[in-house]
């Protein structure tokens, strides 16, 4: 059973543009949501949360939107830069802190 | 700060041999995590520990993995006798609590 989903496995971008990376969830009791970065050879890396009371939070370049009723949410990177190619994972968290993780985007952004 | 050490990063067996994973937590992280990765799908948690008591272990194949850690600082994780299905990267996580979750490079296991 497949808690979250991410049903584009890749997505490529124009350096400067924006990219928008998708995910749905089935999971109504996920406390919070998380987006992980991953470069090959390493393991994934946190790179920005909300919490399942707001619908939006914002860290520099990275924008997480959160449609409870749709059980839907976005990251947003503008502009998006070359570095910030790698895959890219949305994950549902429980109280136990349990994460349950999508398949992932794999994110390429052409300079 | 370092960070989560795991070894060996790399691991060639056959089936029904035995293998085994070691993963040091970034110092004072109570709580520590393996999760196994198949190629094209996103981690899944096999194990929970907070200190050297386990908190979840229900993903856990039990009839093949076992996982220790017993002093509340590095954590094994066994697999006896491997599978083909086995071959996977298995990823340690550790965090202070229950927060953000910091994961090593990965240990990449192929069964043949």
């Amino acid at each position: 059973d497949q808690q979250v989903k991410q049903n584009s496995p890749s997505l490529s971008v124009q350096e400067g543009r924006i990219s928008i990376l998708n995910c749905d969830y089935t999971n109504s009791m996920f406390d919070y949501f998380l987006w992980y970065k991953k470069y090959p050879a390493e393991g994934p890396t946190f790179l920005i949360s909300i919490s399942s009371i707001k619908d939006k939070n914002e860290d520099g370049r990275f924008t997480v939107f959160l449609n409870k009723s749709a059980k839907h949410l976005s990251l947003h990177i503008v502009p998006s830069q070359p570095g910030d190619s790698a895959v890219y994972f949305c994950a549902g968290q429980t109280g136990a802190n349990n994460l349950f993780f999508g398949t992932g985007t794999r994110l390429t952004v052409i300079p | 700060e370092a960070g989560v050490a795991q070894s060996p990063r790399y691991k060639i067996i056959e089936k029904r041999q035995s293998v085994a994973f070691w993963c040091n937590p970034i110092s004072g992280h109570a709580t520590l995590y393996w999760y196994q990765q198949i190629l094209g799908q996103g981690p899944k948690l096999l194990i929970q520990f907070q200190n050297n008591g386990v908190v979840d272990d229900s993903q856990l194949p039990k009839d093949r993995f076992s996982a220790e850690r017993l002093k509340g600082v590095d954590s094994t994780l066994k697999i006896q006798p491997a599978k083909l299905e086995d071959s996977a990267v298995y990823l340690c996580a550790s965090s202070l609590d229950l927060d953000t979750q910091y994961f090593g490079p990965g240990t990449r296991l192929t069964v043949l």
